[in-house]
C-alpha cells in the first residue's frame, strides 16, 4: 500500500549539531503528521502540515511540506540530548483516507 | 488523569496462552485504534473503531479480536499466542479517523 519513505533510518549526532530527516511519497499526500517516540516511551504527536509549501516552527524543531504536497521535512537545530528519540512521519491513507500510515522512522541518537 | 490509559505495561506469557490488554482514553475521542510496533521500531495498524464500529481490520490474524464496549474502550484478546506475536502494542485514540493520534503508553507483550 502507499507508504512514505522515511531516511535516513538512524542518525548520529553530536551534541549542538544539526539535524533532519525527510519522508517522500510518490503520491500527493492530504497532509502530513510528525510524531516523536522517545526510548521506551510511546508516540507523541508534534505537529501537522496542511498546505502546500508549508513552514511552522516550534523552538529549535522547523517542519516543510513540500510544494507538491510529496514530501515533507523535519530539521532541529542545534540538537541536545533531550532530542533523542524515533522521529515519525505519518499520513492519511486507504481508499477514503481511512487510517493512519506511518514511515519507518528515524532513529537520533545525541552525544553530549 | 492520564488521556489514554493501557493495562498492563508488561505481559509475559506461554506460548499457546490467550490474554487480553485493556485501553481507555478519557479524550471524548470517536475513534480508536490497535497498533502493533515490532522490534525494528515499526509502527503497523492493526483496528480502528469509529463510535464502536470495526473500521480497519489490517489483515490481523483471527486469534486478535479486538471489542469496543463503549466509545471510551476498546480490549484486545489474543488468542493461542505465538512467538511472533512478540511485540509492543500501543492503544490510541483520535477525534476523527486519520486525525492526529493520542497513544496509549504501550504493552510489552513477550511470549516464551
Amino acid at each position: 500500500g502507499q507508504q512514505v519513505m522515511q531516511i535516513p533510518q538512524y542518525q548520529h549526532v553530536q551534541e549542538g549539531e544539526d539535524f533532519t530527516t525527510y519522508c517522500n511519497s510518490s503520491t500527493t499526500l492530504s497532509n502530513i503528521q510528525w510524531y516523536k517516540q522517545r526510548p521506551g516511551g510511546h508516540p507523541v504527536f508534534l505537529i501537522q502540515l496542511v498546505k502546500s509549501g508549508e513552514v511552522k516552527k516550534q523552538k529549535r524543531l522547523t517542519f516543510q511540506f513540500g510544494e507538491a504536497k510529496k514530501n515533507s521535512s523535519l530539521h532541529i537545530t542545534a540538537t541536545q540530548t533531550t532530542d533523542v528519540g524515533t522521529y515519525f512521519c505519518a499520513h492519511p491513507s486507504g481508499g477514503s483516507n481511512y487510517k493512519l500510515t506511518f514511515g519507518k522512522g528515524t532513529l537520533l541518537t545525541v552525544n553530549p | 488523569d492520564t488521556a489514554v490509559s493501557q493495562t498492563p505495561k508488561y505481559l509475559v506469557t506461554q506460548m499457546g496462552n490467550d490474554k487480553s490488554i485493556k485501553c481507555e482514553q478519557n479524550l471524548g475521542h470517536d475513534t480508536m485504534y490497535w497498533y502493533k510496533q515490532d522490534s525494528k521500531k515499526f509502527l503497523k495498524i492493526m483496528f480502528s473503531y469509529n463510535n464502536k464500529e470495526l473500521i480497519i481490520n489490517e489483515t490481523v490474524p483471527n486469534r486478535f479480536s479486538p471489542k469496543s464496549p463503549d466509545k471510551a474502550h476498546l480490549n484486545l484478546h489474543i488468542n493461542s499466542l505465538e512467538l511472533g506475536d512478540s511485540a509492543v502494542y500501543f492503544c490510541a485514540s483520535s477525534h476523527s479517523l486519520a486525525d492526529t493520534q493520542y497513544f496509549g503508553p504501550g504493552t510489552r507483550l513477550t511470549v516464551l
